[in-house]
């Protein structure tokens, strides 16, 4: 079975730039997450998807941040005017809500510095 | 609002030794509480998991008990493996019928030989 994948693996950006992250998840996950980890620290969620609606994006900086998940399957994640407090690797999870417990699986991840 | 709190960033250990990583939570929901472990440039992994009261829960030698009463899901080991260094993260899953998962600040666990 594949796992969560994300592109790009890396990113390096200058203030101001646009940046955009995708995550292709498990197949049969309803359920898609988007955390942000600065260095060193604990994930901090970003927003959740069921299916293709958004069931929290209370800690998105919507100011700039976007993230879509259109046919419930792949997600996209962007940044249109990056600054350097983004600086962050950017994960995102999926899960089956249909499991007990509800397990995160998470991709590898995409890390972005902002210079 | 949900919460989980790690309360140690750093444990150095020698190989052998035992070790416990403290995690408490705040919710006002019946909890799923995990761990997650990250080696160096990995992803999260699900290390343990549990939402039973008072019942241990066991994988790769590690080990962790729910305990309601005082909120609390430390991880413990009885004898540390150079390969454990990583970094270990509680998460909490509020039982709310919603999926949010939050994840605590992290424990860096170094293990010397």
């Amino acid at each position: 079975e594949a796992g969560v994948t994300q592109s790009p693996r890396y990113a390096v950006l200058q203030e101001g730039q646009a940046v955009s992250f995708w995550c292709d998840p498990i197949s049969g996950h309803d359920t898609l997450y988007w955390y942000q980890q600065p260095r060193d620290q604990g994930p901090q969620l970003l927003v959740y998807f069921r299916d293709e609606a958004v069931i929290d994006n209370s800690q998105l900086p919507s100011d700039r941040f976007s993230a879509v998940r259109p046919k419930g399957t792949n997600s996209t994640l962007k940044i249109q005017s990056a600054k350097q407090g983004d600086t962050a690797t950017y994960l995102c999870a999926s899960s089956f809500s249909g499991a007990s417990q509800n397990t995160l699986y998470f991709g590898a991840g995409t890390r972005l510095s902002v210079l | 609002g949900d919460s989980v709190t790690q309360t140690e960033g750093l444990v150095t250990l020698t190989k052998g030794l035992p070790v416990m990583l403290n995690c408490t939570y705040q919710t006002t929901y019946s909890p799923f509480l995990f761990w997650y472990v990250q080696h160096l440039n990995e992803a999260p992994k699900l290390l343990l998991k549990s939402s039973t009261d008072n019942k241990r829960t066991e994988h790769q030698g590690f080990y962790a008990t729910l305990h309601k009463s005082s909120s609390s899901f430390h991880l413990q080991k009885s004898s540390v493996q150079l390969s454990d260094s990583a970094l270990y993260f509680c998460a909490l899953r509020p039982g709310t019928g919603g999926y949010k998962v939050v994840f605590g600040s992290g424990t860096r666990l170094l293990v010397s030989p």
